[in-house]
């Protein structure tokens, strides 16, 4: 079946630092690949999407590039600041109906 | 512009008795999609509802659990003789009315259910 897979948290950084939150999937044929957000207190939100490969989707800064070859789609930011304090999930979509897997989450801690 | 909204936001029980978590997509969304958030875990798929009619209910528990859609008002989430392992966010999200496979799903803020 499919899954998704990513990095393990908590990720505690400084502001300003590099984030990179890895993630890979297993899945048969071209799934489309989420990078969905959820912010203390509230439900999730769609930070960026890829639906083919090499694909590269981006907002608000984060990037991530659609991996066909190594089954990745892992999430960059060049510059994070306190507001990005944020559990992130990887997801995909294969069936019809738009019912996504997700990972486990990876919980981000920017400190000033 | 009222998002996805979800009822109650916290929800205590004692073991055995019904828990009922309500959900209202946003307007002109007639799919509905339930899913659990354990502790500590991701979101677990568990159902999937259309105006009247479940499409895909793989994710929903055997027994004690039912979900429904109905043509006017909310969709509910129903869980029955509940067990302190119920306890979980409950997430209800929604999508447009034609989906293609675009995976873009718009959340509701959860319910969270404490069994004692």
């Amino acid at each position: 079946g499919n899954s998704v897979t990513q990095m393990e948290g908590p990720v505690t950084l400084s502001e300003e630092a590099f984030l990179t939150i890895n993630c890979t999937y297993t899945a048969t044929g071209y799934p489309s690949l989420f990078w969905y957000v959820q912010y203390p207190g509230e439900g999730l939100q769609l930070l960026l999407k890829a639906t083919k490969a090499d694909d590269k989707g981006s907002n608000k800064g984060f990037e991530a590039t659609y991996r066909k070859e190594t089954t990745s789609f892992h999430l960059e930011k060049g510059s994070v600041q306190v507001s990005d304090s944020a559990v992130y999930f990887c997801a995909l979509c294969k069936t019809a109906g738009n019912k996504l897997t997700f990972g486990g989450g990876t919980r981000v801690l920017v400190k000033p | 512009n009222a998002g996805v909204m979800q009822n109650p936001r916290h929800l205590v029980r004692r073991r055995g008795q019904e828990a009922r978590l309500r959900c209202s997509p946003m307007k002109g969304h007639s799919h509905v999609y339930w899913y659990r958030q354990l502790p500590e875990e991701g979101l677990k798929f568990m159902v999937y509802l259309q105006k009247e009619n479940i499409i895909d209910e793989s994710g929903m528990p055997k027994e004690r659990f039912s979900a429904e859609f109905p043509k006017e008002g909310p969709s509910i989430l129903r869980i029955q003789q509940v067990v302190r392992g119920d306890s979980a966010a409950y997430f209800c999200a929604s999508s447009p009315s034609a989906p293609p496979n675009t995976g873009e799903l718009f959340f509701g803020e959860g319910s969270r259910l404490t069994v004692l």
